[in-house]
């Protein structure tokens, strides 16, 4: 398994801030991804952070919307920017250790924008 | 691409009996990881079993079990021995790449 530290676990922002999350892992790990969560739904993928290059987006969200750093093998952030109601949501980081395999999760961070 | 399907969003047992979650799923693909990930009020996701596709024997994890039919597509989770600390929305994966989820079940254990 892995320990992650997601941090904060929740916030409320103004609209049109932005809020950066952190995640730390216990180990290296090579595949580290941020999840959306919008309430009462599943989970959408948002991107896949890379170690030394940028990160992979899925469709539907973008960099200067969602950046995202990786700067280590055991850290990320994704920022939320410019932020709008609509960006309420649970965001959760996720960690793999051997490529497709499970995926551990941080305690996700609540975000509510007003 | 890889769809997940929960068709139950809600359900509810007794404590102390078994329910069973049903998942389909639709791929291609003939090797892939399936999963199922329980996540309590908490927020916190938790890794409930998984499956490997090239094993046909059923995962089980204590209470927990699959029955998994690769044919049909379809990787169900029974839970045993319900007890109050299983409600919870419980989320099905695929996995082949990115993980892909299902829209989830809201499972309540009433006393």
């Amino acid at each position: 398994s892995a320990v992650i530290s997601q941090k904060p676990s929740r916030d409320i922002c103004q609209r049109g801030t932005s809020l950066t999350i952190q995640c730390q892992v216990d180990s290296q790990v090579t595949m580290m991804f941020w999840y959306r969560q919008q309430p009462g739904q599943s989970l959408t993928l948002i991107a896949t952070a890379n170690q030394g290059s940028e990160a992979t987006y899925e469709s539907g969200f973008v960099i200067d919307k969602f950046p995202i750093s990786r700067p280590n093998l055991t850290f990320s952030t994704l920022t939320v920017s410019n932020m709008s109601p609509e960006d309420s949501s649970i965001y959760l980081c996720s960690v793999e250790r051997t490529e497709n395999t499970e995926a551990f999760f941080g305690q996700g961070t609540r975000l509510t924008v007003v | 691409a890889q769809t997940v399907t929960q068709s139950q969003p809600e359900m509810s047992v007794q404590e102390a009996e078994t329910v069973t979650l049903s998942c389909t799923y639709d791929t291609s693909e003939s090797n892939y990881y399936l999963f199922w990930y329980k996540q309590p009020p908490s927020r916190q996701m938790i890794l409930v079993i998984r499956q490997e596709a090239y094993k046909q024997q059923n995962a089980t994890e204590n209470r927990f079990s699959v029955n998994f039919q690769k044919a049909a597509k379809s990787f169900s989770l029974k839970i045993s021995d319900s007890q109050l600390g299983d409600t919870a929305m419980y989320f099905c994966a695929f996995r082949k790449g990115d993980m892909r989820f299902g829209a989830g079940t809201r499972l309540t254990v009433k006393p």
